[in-house]
This record gives C-alpha cells, sequence and structure tokens, in this order.
C-alpha cells in the first residue's frame, strides 16, 4: 500500500509569485484534504476535493485555489503569495465519508521571502 | 465555531515518567476526536481516536477516554520512552463533517 506523497519536499518563493503544490493520495482513497501548518501552531483546513469537486473549504482567501485530477491526486495552487504564506502545507487523503482517518503525507516547506 | 485547547508545551520529563496531555473542545453534536503525532520533520500521524462518549482509545501505549462531560480527550502513557518525544496534536472532526480542527499542538521531550 502506498502512502500519501508530496513534492517537492521544499520551496522557497518570493512575495507576489505564485506557487503549485502537489499530492498523490494513499491507494484506494479518493478524498483529498489539504491543510496549512505555521510554525509553532495547529493546521488549519484550507479545503477538501472529492471526486474531482471541491467539497468544503476554510477560511482561505480565493488566491487559494485546487484541483483534484481523475487519478485522485490533487495540486494546491497558491496566487500573490504573501509573507505569512510560508508555512508547512499538509496533504491528507481519505476514502469517501469516511473522513475520520485521514492520512497524512510528510508535507511541503514553503517559504515566501 | 468549533475548537480544541490543549495544554501549552514544552513538557519537559524523564524517561519512564508518567505523560498527561490536557485536552478539552468546543462542539455542537458529537464529534469524533484524535489524537496525532509529529515527530521532527514529519507529517502528522494518528495515534488513537475516539467516535463516541466514553471510547477510549489506545495505541502504543497511549490512551485518551472521550469524556463528553467535561468534553475533554486528554492524553496518557504511564512510561514515556526517549523515542515518544514529539508534538502531539488533539483534534475532532464533526459527524458528517469534513474537517478536521487542531488544537495548537504540545511540544514533548522525554530525557534519558
Amino acid at each position: 500500500e502506498t502512502g500519501v506523497t508530496q513534492s517537492p519536499t521544499h520551496l522557497i518563493k518570493t512575495r507576489g509569485q505564485q506557487v503549485t503544490l502537489r499530492c498523490s493520495s494513499q491507494s484506494g482513497h479518493n478524498t483529498v484534504s489539504w491543510y496549512q501548518q505555521a510554525l509553532g501552531q495547529g493546521p488549519q483546513f484550507i479545503f477538501q476535493y472529492y471526486r474531482e469537486e471541491e467539497n468544503g473549504r476554510g477560511n482561505f482567501p480565493p488566491r487559494f485555489s485546487g484541483l483534484q485530477f481523475p487519478n485522485y491526486s490533487s495540486e494546491l495552487n497558491v496566487n500573490a503569495l504573501e509573507l505569512d504564506d510560508s508555512a508547512l502545507y499538509l496533504c491528507a487523503s481519505s476514502f469517501g465519508d469516511r473522513d475520520d482517518e485521514q492520512f497524512f503525507g510528510p508535507g511541503t516547506r514553503l517559504t515566501v521571502l | 465555531g468549533d475548537s480544541v485547547t490543549q495544554m501549552e508545551g514544552p513538557v519537559t520529563l524523564s524517561e519512564e515518567a508518567f505523560l498527561t496531555i490536557n485536552c478539552t473542545y468546543t462542539a455542537t453534536g458529537y464529534p469524533s476526536l484524535f489524537w496525532y503525532v509529529q515527530y521532527p520533520g514529519e507529517g502528522l500521524q494518528l495515534l488513537l481516536k475516539a467516535t463516541k462518549a466514553d471510547d477510549k482509545g489506545s495505541n502504543k501505549g497511549f490512551e485518551a477516554t472521550y469524556r463528553k462531560e467535561t468534553t475533554s480527550f486528554h492524553l496518557e502513557k504511564g512510561s514515556v520512552q526517549v523515542s515518544d518525544s514529539a508534538v502531539y496534536f488533539c483534534a475532532l472532526i464533526k459527524a458528517a463533517g469534513n474537517k478536521l480542527t487542531f488544537g495548537g499542538g504540545t511540544r514533548v521531550l522525554v530525557k534519558p
């Protein structure tokens, strides 16, 4: 069974740039959720994708957007980067309505300068 | 809205000591409750969960009991090891909900 993978591991961007983060869900999972974890804080829910449709969104501006592909992998896109976007971005996969069993990837560390 | 409050760290212990991390929550209905652990440089791993009142979740020597009357889900371990050094997060998800709500995390450092 393949676990959740994310790429890249780290990246550095400058303010105003755009970034795309990628996530491959665990084998057999069709739901992907994205979380932002600022340094020293707990993760905050960004949004969830289920069968290629957005299925709920947290308190994040529209410059945070996402996609889910037919193979259930997912992308998180952030436009017009701000310094406060510096964080660990975590992807979690689950199956259908079993959202209580979310399996997390190792995260992507984004630094915005 | 929903929220999770857990004790601030860091918590520093000696090996074989007893560990308790307090967690309380605010949510309508009957959420499921979780403890996740984050080792340095890694993502989150589910440690244990409980889905209804009075349920006890347990794993790797850790235990937590879902107490609806006190809206609490305290994490305990009777004898910690150096390898238990990590950040621990309490979290909830509401029935039919799709997002985990996390506490701020508690860093635990176990010294030999």
